[in-house]
């Protein structure tokens, strides 16, 4: 059972190029994540969406993109990298019921994708 | 808005002794609260959540945590450290507005000495 799986681990970006980091999860959650880590800040949030088709901001979603076009993918997308973009990037999922505001089901994680922008 | 605090960045406590995470939160309305677990260079693991069924939870690898409202708080312990402890711990809280998003502590860095 793979659960969350990212790719790639590890990356080093020149400023201004782009790049998609893949998400993808087989437990067959609705819901899924895409957070950044930096030292001493915990996780900030920067995209979420509840299913296939429906995305939204988190607290931090300038200069990035999402799609959600199936269940199982959620890449994120950085157009134009910039240093502050330096970070290590997570994925999560999660299976929730449709409308409620929140739910005691827990966050699946993958294994992160290290980036850094040069 | 729902937010949680941990006190202490790093703590360090000896082989064989208590652990003690503190974990303060707020939140408007009845919290879903979880601890996770994250080792080097790996993902977040689940330790364990609070879903109102009973206020002290059970979780993986020995450890527990005791949900006190009046001190709104969620404290993790675990009676006898061991070395393979040493992680980072992270506390989040559910956050509300749709999502199941979650707030997350700034972590507390176990360090488990011999």
């Amino acid at each position: 059972n793979a659960g969350v799986t990212q790719t790639p681990k590890f990356r080093i970006l020149k400023i201004g190029q782009s790049m998609t980091l893949q998400c993808t999860q087989d437990m067959n959650h609705n819901y899924m994540y895409w957070y950044r880590q930096d030292p001493g800040m915990g996780l900030k949030l920067i995209y979420y969406s509840v299913g296939a088709g429906i995305t939204d901001k988190g607290e931090v979603p300038n200069g990035y993109n999402v799609s959600r076009s199936t269940t199982e993918d959620f890449p994120l997308r950085l157009e134009l990298a910039a240093p502050s973009q330096t970070s290590v990037y997570f994925c999560a999922s999660s299976y929730s019921i449709q409308g409620l505001v929140s739910s005691n089901q827990p966050q699946h994680f993958g294994d992160g994708t290290r980036l850094s922008i040069l | 808005a729902q937010s949680v605090t941990q006190l202490g960045s790093h703590v360090s406590v000896s082989e064989g002794a208590l652990v003690l995470l503190r974990c303060n939160y707020s939140s408007s309305v009845p919290p879903y609260l979880f601890w996770y677990v994250q080792y080097p260079n790996q993902g977040l693991q689940l330790l364990l959540k609070y879903t109102s069924a009973a206020t002290l939870v059970k979780g993986i690898n020995g450890f527990e945590a005791e949900f006190k409202k009046s001190e709104t708080s969620f404290h993790l312990t675990k009676p006898s450290a061991h070395m393979s402890d040493a992680a980072e711990y992270f506390c989040a809280v559910t956050k509300g507005g749709g999502g199941n998003k979650l707030t997350f502590g700034t972590g507390t860095q176990l360090k488990v000495e011999l």
